[in-house]
């Protein structure tokens, strides 16, 4: 079955300061999501990548998809203390009895100090 | 109104007794699914269900039961509670015929306790 290992498990940054999270798959990605979740709360949909090499935008968040690499990483660039939340990515299943299901990573606790 | 809603929203119960915990959504979505999200491990999927008349079992299904009652409403069931069912439990729903990307949609979480 697909594992996904996302890191760093936890980052505490100071706002303005831009921050990286990656997610590493252990067999081919056909599909990642990322969602951002508020202590206790539900999932937020963030977006969606298909394609190697796809970038896709939302305010001051980036994700990426590097295909070859399995992995697909996520920036924020200038970060707010409304960033702050754990961020899961959640890879799509492609084969056998999984197909059509996600897999998620552990998620990465993010802390943003004003 | 809320896509999706669960009910309750935070649970106490004792070892051994029956809970339900129920889903619905007015997203018009097939899809529905149960999981669990315990501090460190992710989300790990316990039911899905691709239409009304197709129940599935995830990776972690001992101990947990469902009904798809409509379309819209999706319940999950601890047949006898133990405390390693302590968890945040998320609804979520999707929809593979919109836009091809069968995102999924959450709910805002149950948080059950079992003393």
């Amino acid at each position: 079955s697909q594992e996904l290992e996302q890191s760093p498990q936890s980052l505490i940054v100071q706002e303005g300061k831009n921050l990286t999270i990656n997610c590493t798959s252990s067999k081919t990605l056909y599909g990642l999501y990322w969602y951002k979740q508020k202590y206790g709360e539900g999932l937020i949909f963030l977006m969606m990548l298909q394609k190697g090499g796809e970038e896709k935008s939302h305010e001051k968040i980036t994700a990426k998809l590097d295909e070859k690499k399995q992995q697909s990483s996520l920036h924020i660039t200038a970060s707010q203390p409304s960033h702050a939340g754990i961020y899961l990515c959640g890879a799509l299943n492609a084969g056998g009895t999984s197909y059509g299901k996600l897999t998620f990573g552990q998620g990465t606790i993010l802390t943003v100090h004003p | 109104d809320a896509d999706v809603t669960q009910t309750p929203r935070n649970r106490i119960t004792k070892t051994g007794k029956r809970i339900m915990l129920e889903c619905s959504q007015t997203k018009g979505h097939d899809r529905m699914y149960w999981y669990r999200q315990d501090p460190g491990l992710g989300l790990r999927l316990i039911y899905y269900s691709f239409d009304v008349k197709d129940i599935n079992k995830g990776e972690i299904s001992d101990g947990y039961s469902v009904s798809r009652q409509a379309q819209a409403k999706f319940s999950l069931s601890l047949e006898s509670a133990i405390p390693n069912q302590t968890a945040l439990y998320f609804c979520a729903t999707s929809d593979p015929w919109t836009g091809g990307t069968d995102t999924q949609y959450f709910g805002p979480g149950t948080r059950l306790t079992v003393l």
